[in-house]
């Protein structure tokens, strides 16, 4: 069974701090990793693809790196509109058309002014 | 920019009833999805559609769950009896390809 863990839970920071977020996952073959924003009450929104170990996708203030068993999503200098929760997700290769995508419990983000 | 819309926002329904929420994906999509995330939990897959019929479905995705496609652009979801338990945000998801989706901004189903 496909499993993802995010950590931490929540993170606080300053504005212009950076840190980094951490997606461990275990999947019976990676077709796609995926990094996905989402603002209390609203659908997940769509930062990052990551396909295979060594990649790298770069967006504003957002850095998605990815390897064999885990995944970072580096966040410089965050502004306080970076405040959400950063979700994680894998799409396993090989099973049925449409391949679902299962997520880890998130990291909530608050970066204060 | 296009984008998948749900409809209603926020639906509250007694226990036992029937609820239909509705999606129109983006357009030229051909895959299309439903997830649910109960409050404070994370985001659950129920079922994925593709050229007409259930690709996968979840364990979660039991009788009392329902799809259809009724019109080529809207897709549908049915839970035939809610229950306390059904309570959730339920989100629709569509993409052009095995890659990532676009969901919509989810429906608050409330049961009471």
């Amino acid at each position: 069974e496909d499993q993802v863990t995010q950590s931490p839970e929540a993170l606080r920071l300053q504005e212009g701090e950076s840190s980094s977020l951490n997606c461990s996952y275990t999947v019976s073959g990676l077709r796609g990793l995926f990094w996905y924003r989402q603002d209390p009450g609203k659908g997940p929104e769509f930062l990052f693809t990551l396909y295979s170990a060594g990649e790298e996708k770069e967006k504003e203030r957002l850095k998605a790196t990815l390897t064999k068993k885990e995944s970072f999503l580096h966040i410089t200098a965050p502004k306080p509109e970076d405040s959400a929760t950063y979700l994680c997700a894998v799409q396993a290769r090989g099973s049925a058309a449409g391949n679902k995508l299962t997520f880890g419990g998130g990291t909530r983000v608050l970066v204060k002014p | 920019e296009p984008e998948v819309t749900q409809t209603p926002s926020h639906q509250v329904t007694q226990m036992g009833q029937e609820v239909i929420l509705r999606c129109v994906p983006i357009s030229n999509h051909l895959y299309f999805y439903w997830y649910r995330q109960i409050l404070g939990q994370k985001v659950e897959f129920l079922v994925s559609f593709y050229n007409n019929e259930i690709s996968e479905k979840s364990e979660i995705f039991d009788d009392q769950f329902s799809v259809e496609r009724p019109d080529g652009s809207n897709f549908t979801l049915k839970i035939r009896s809610t229950k306390l338990e059904d309570s959730a945000m339920y989100f629709c998801a569509s993409s052009g390809s095995l890659s990532f989706a676009f969901f919509g901004q989810g429906t608050r189903l409330t049961v009471v």
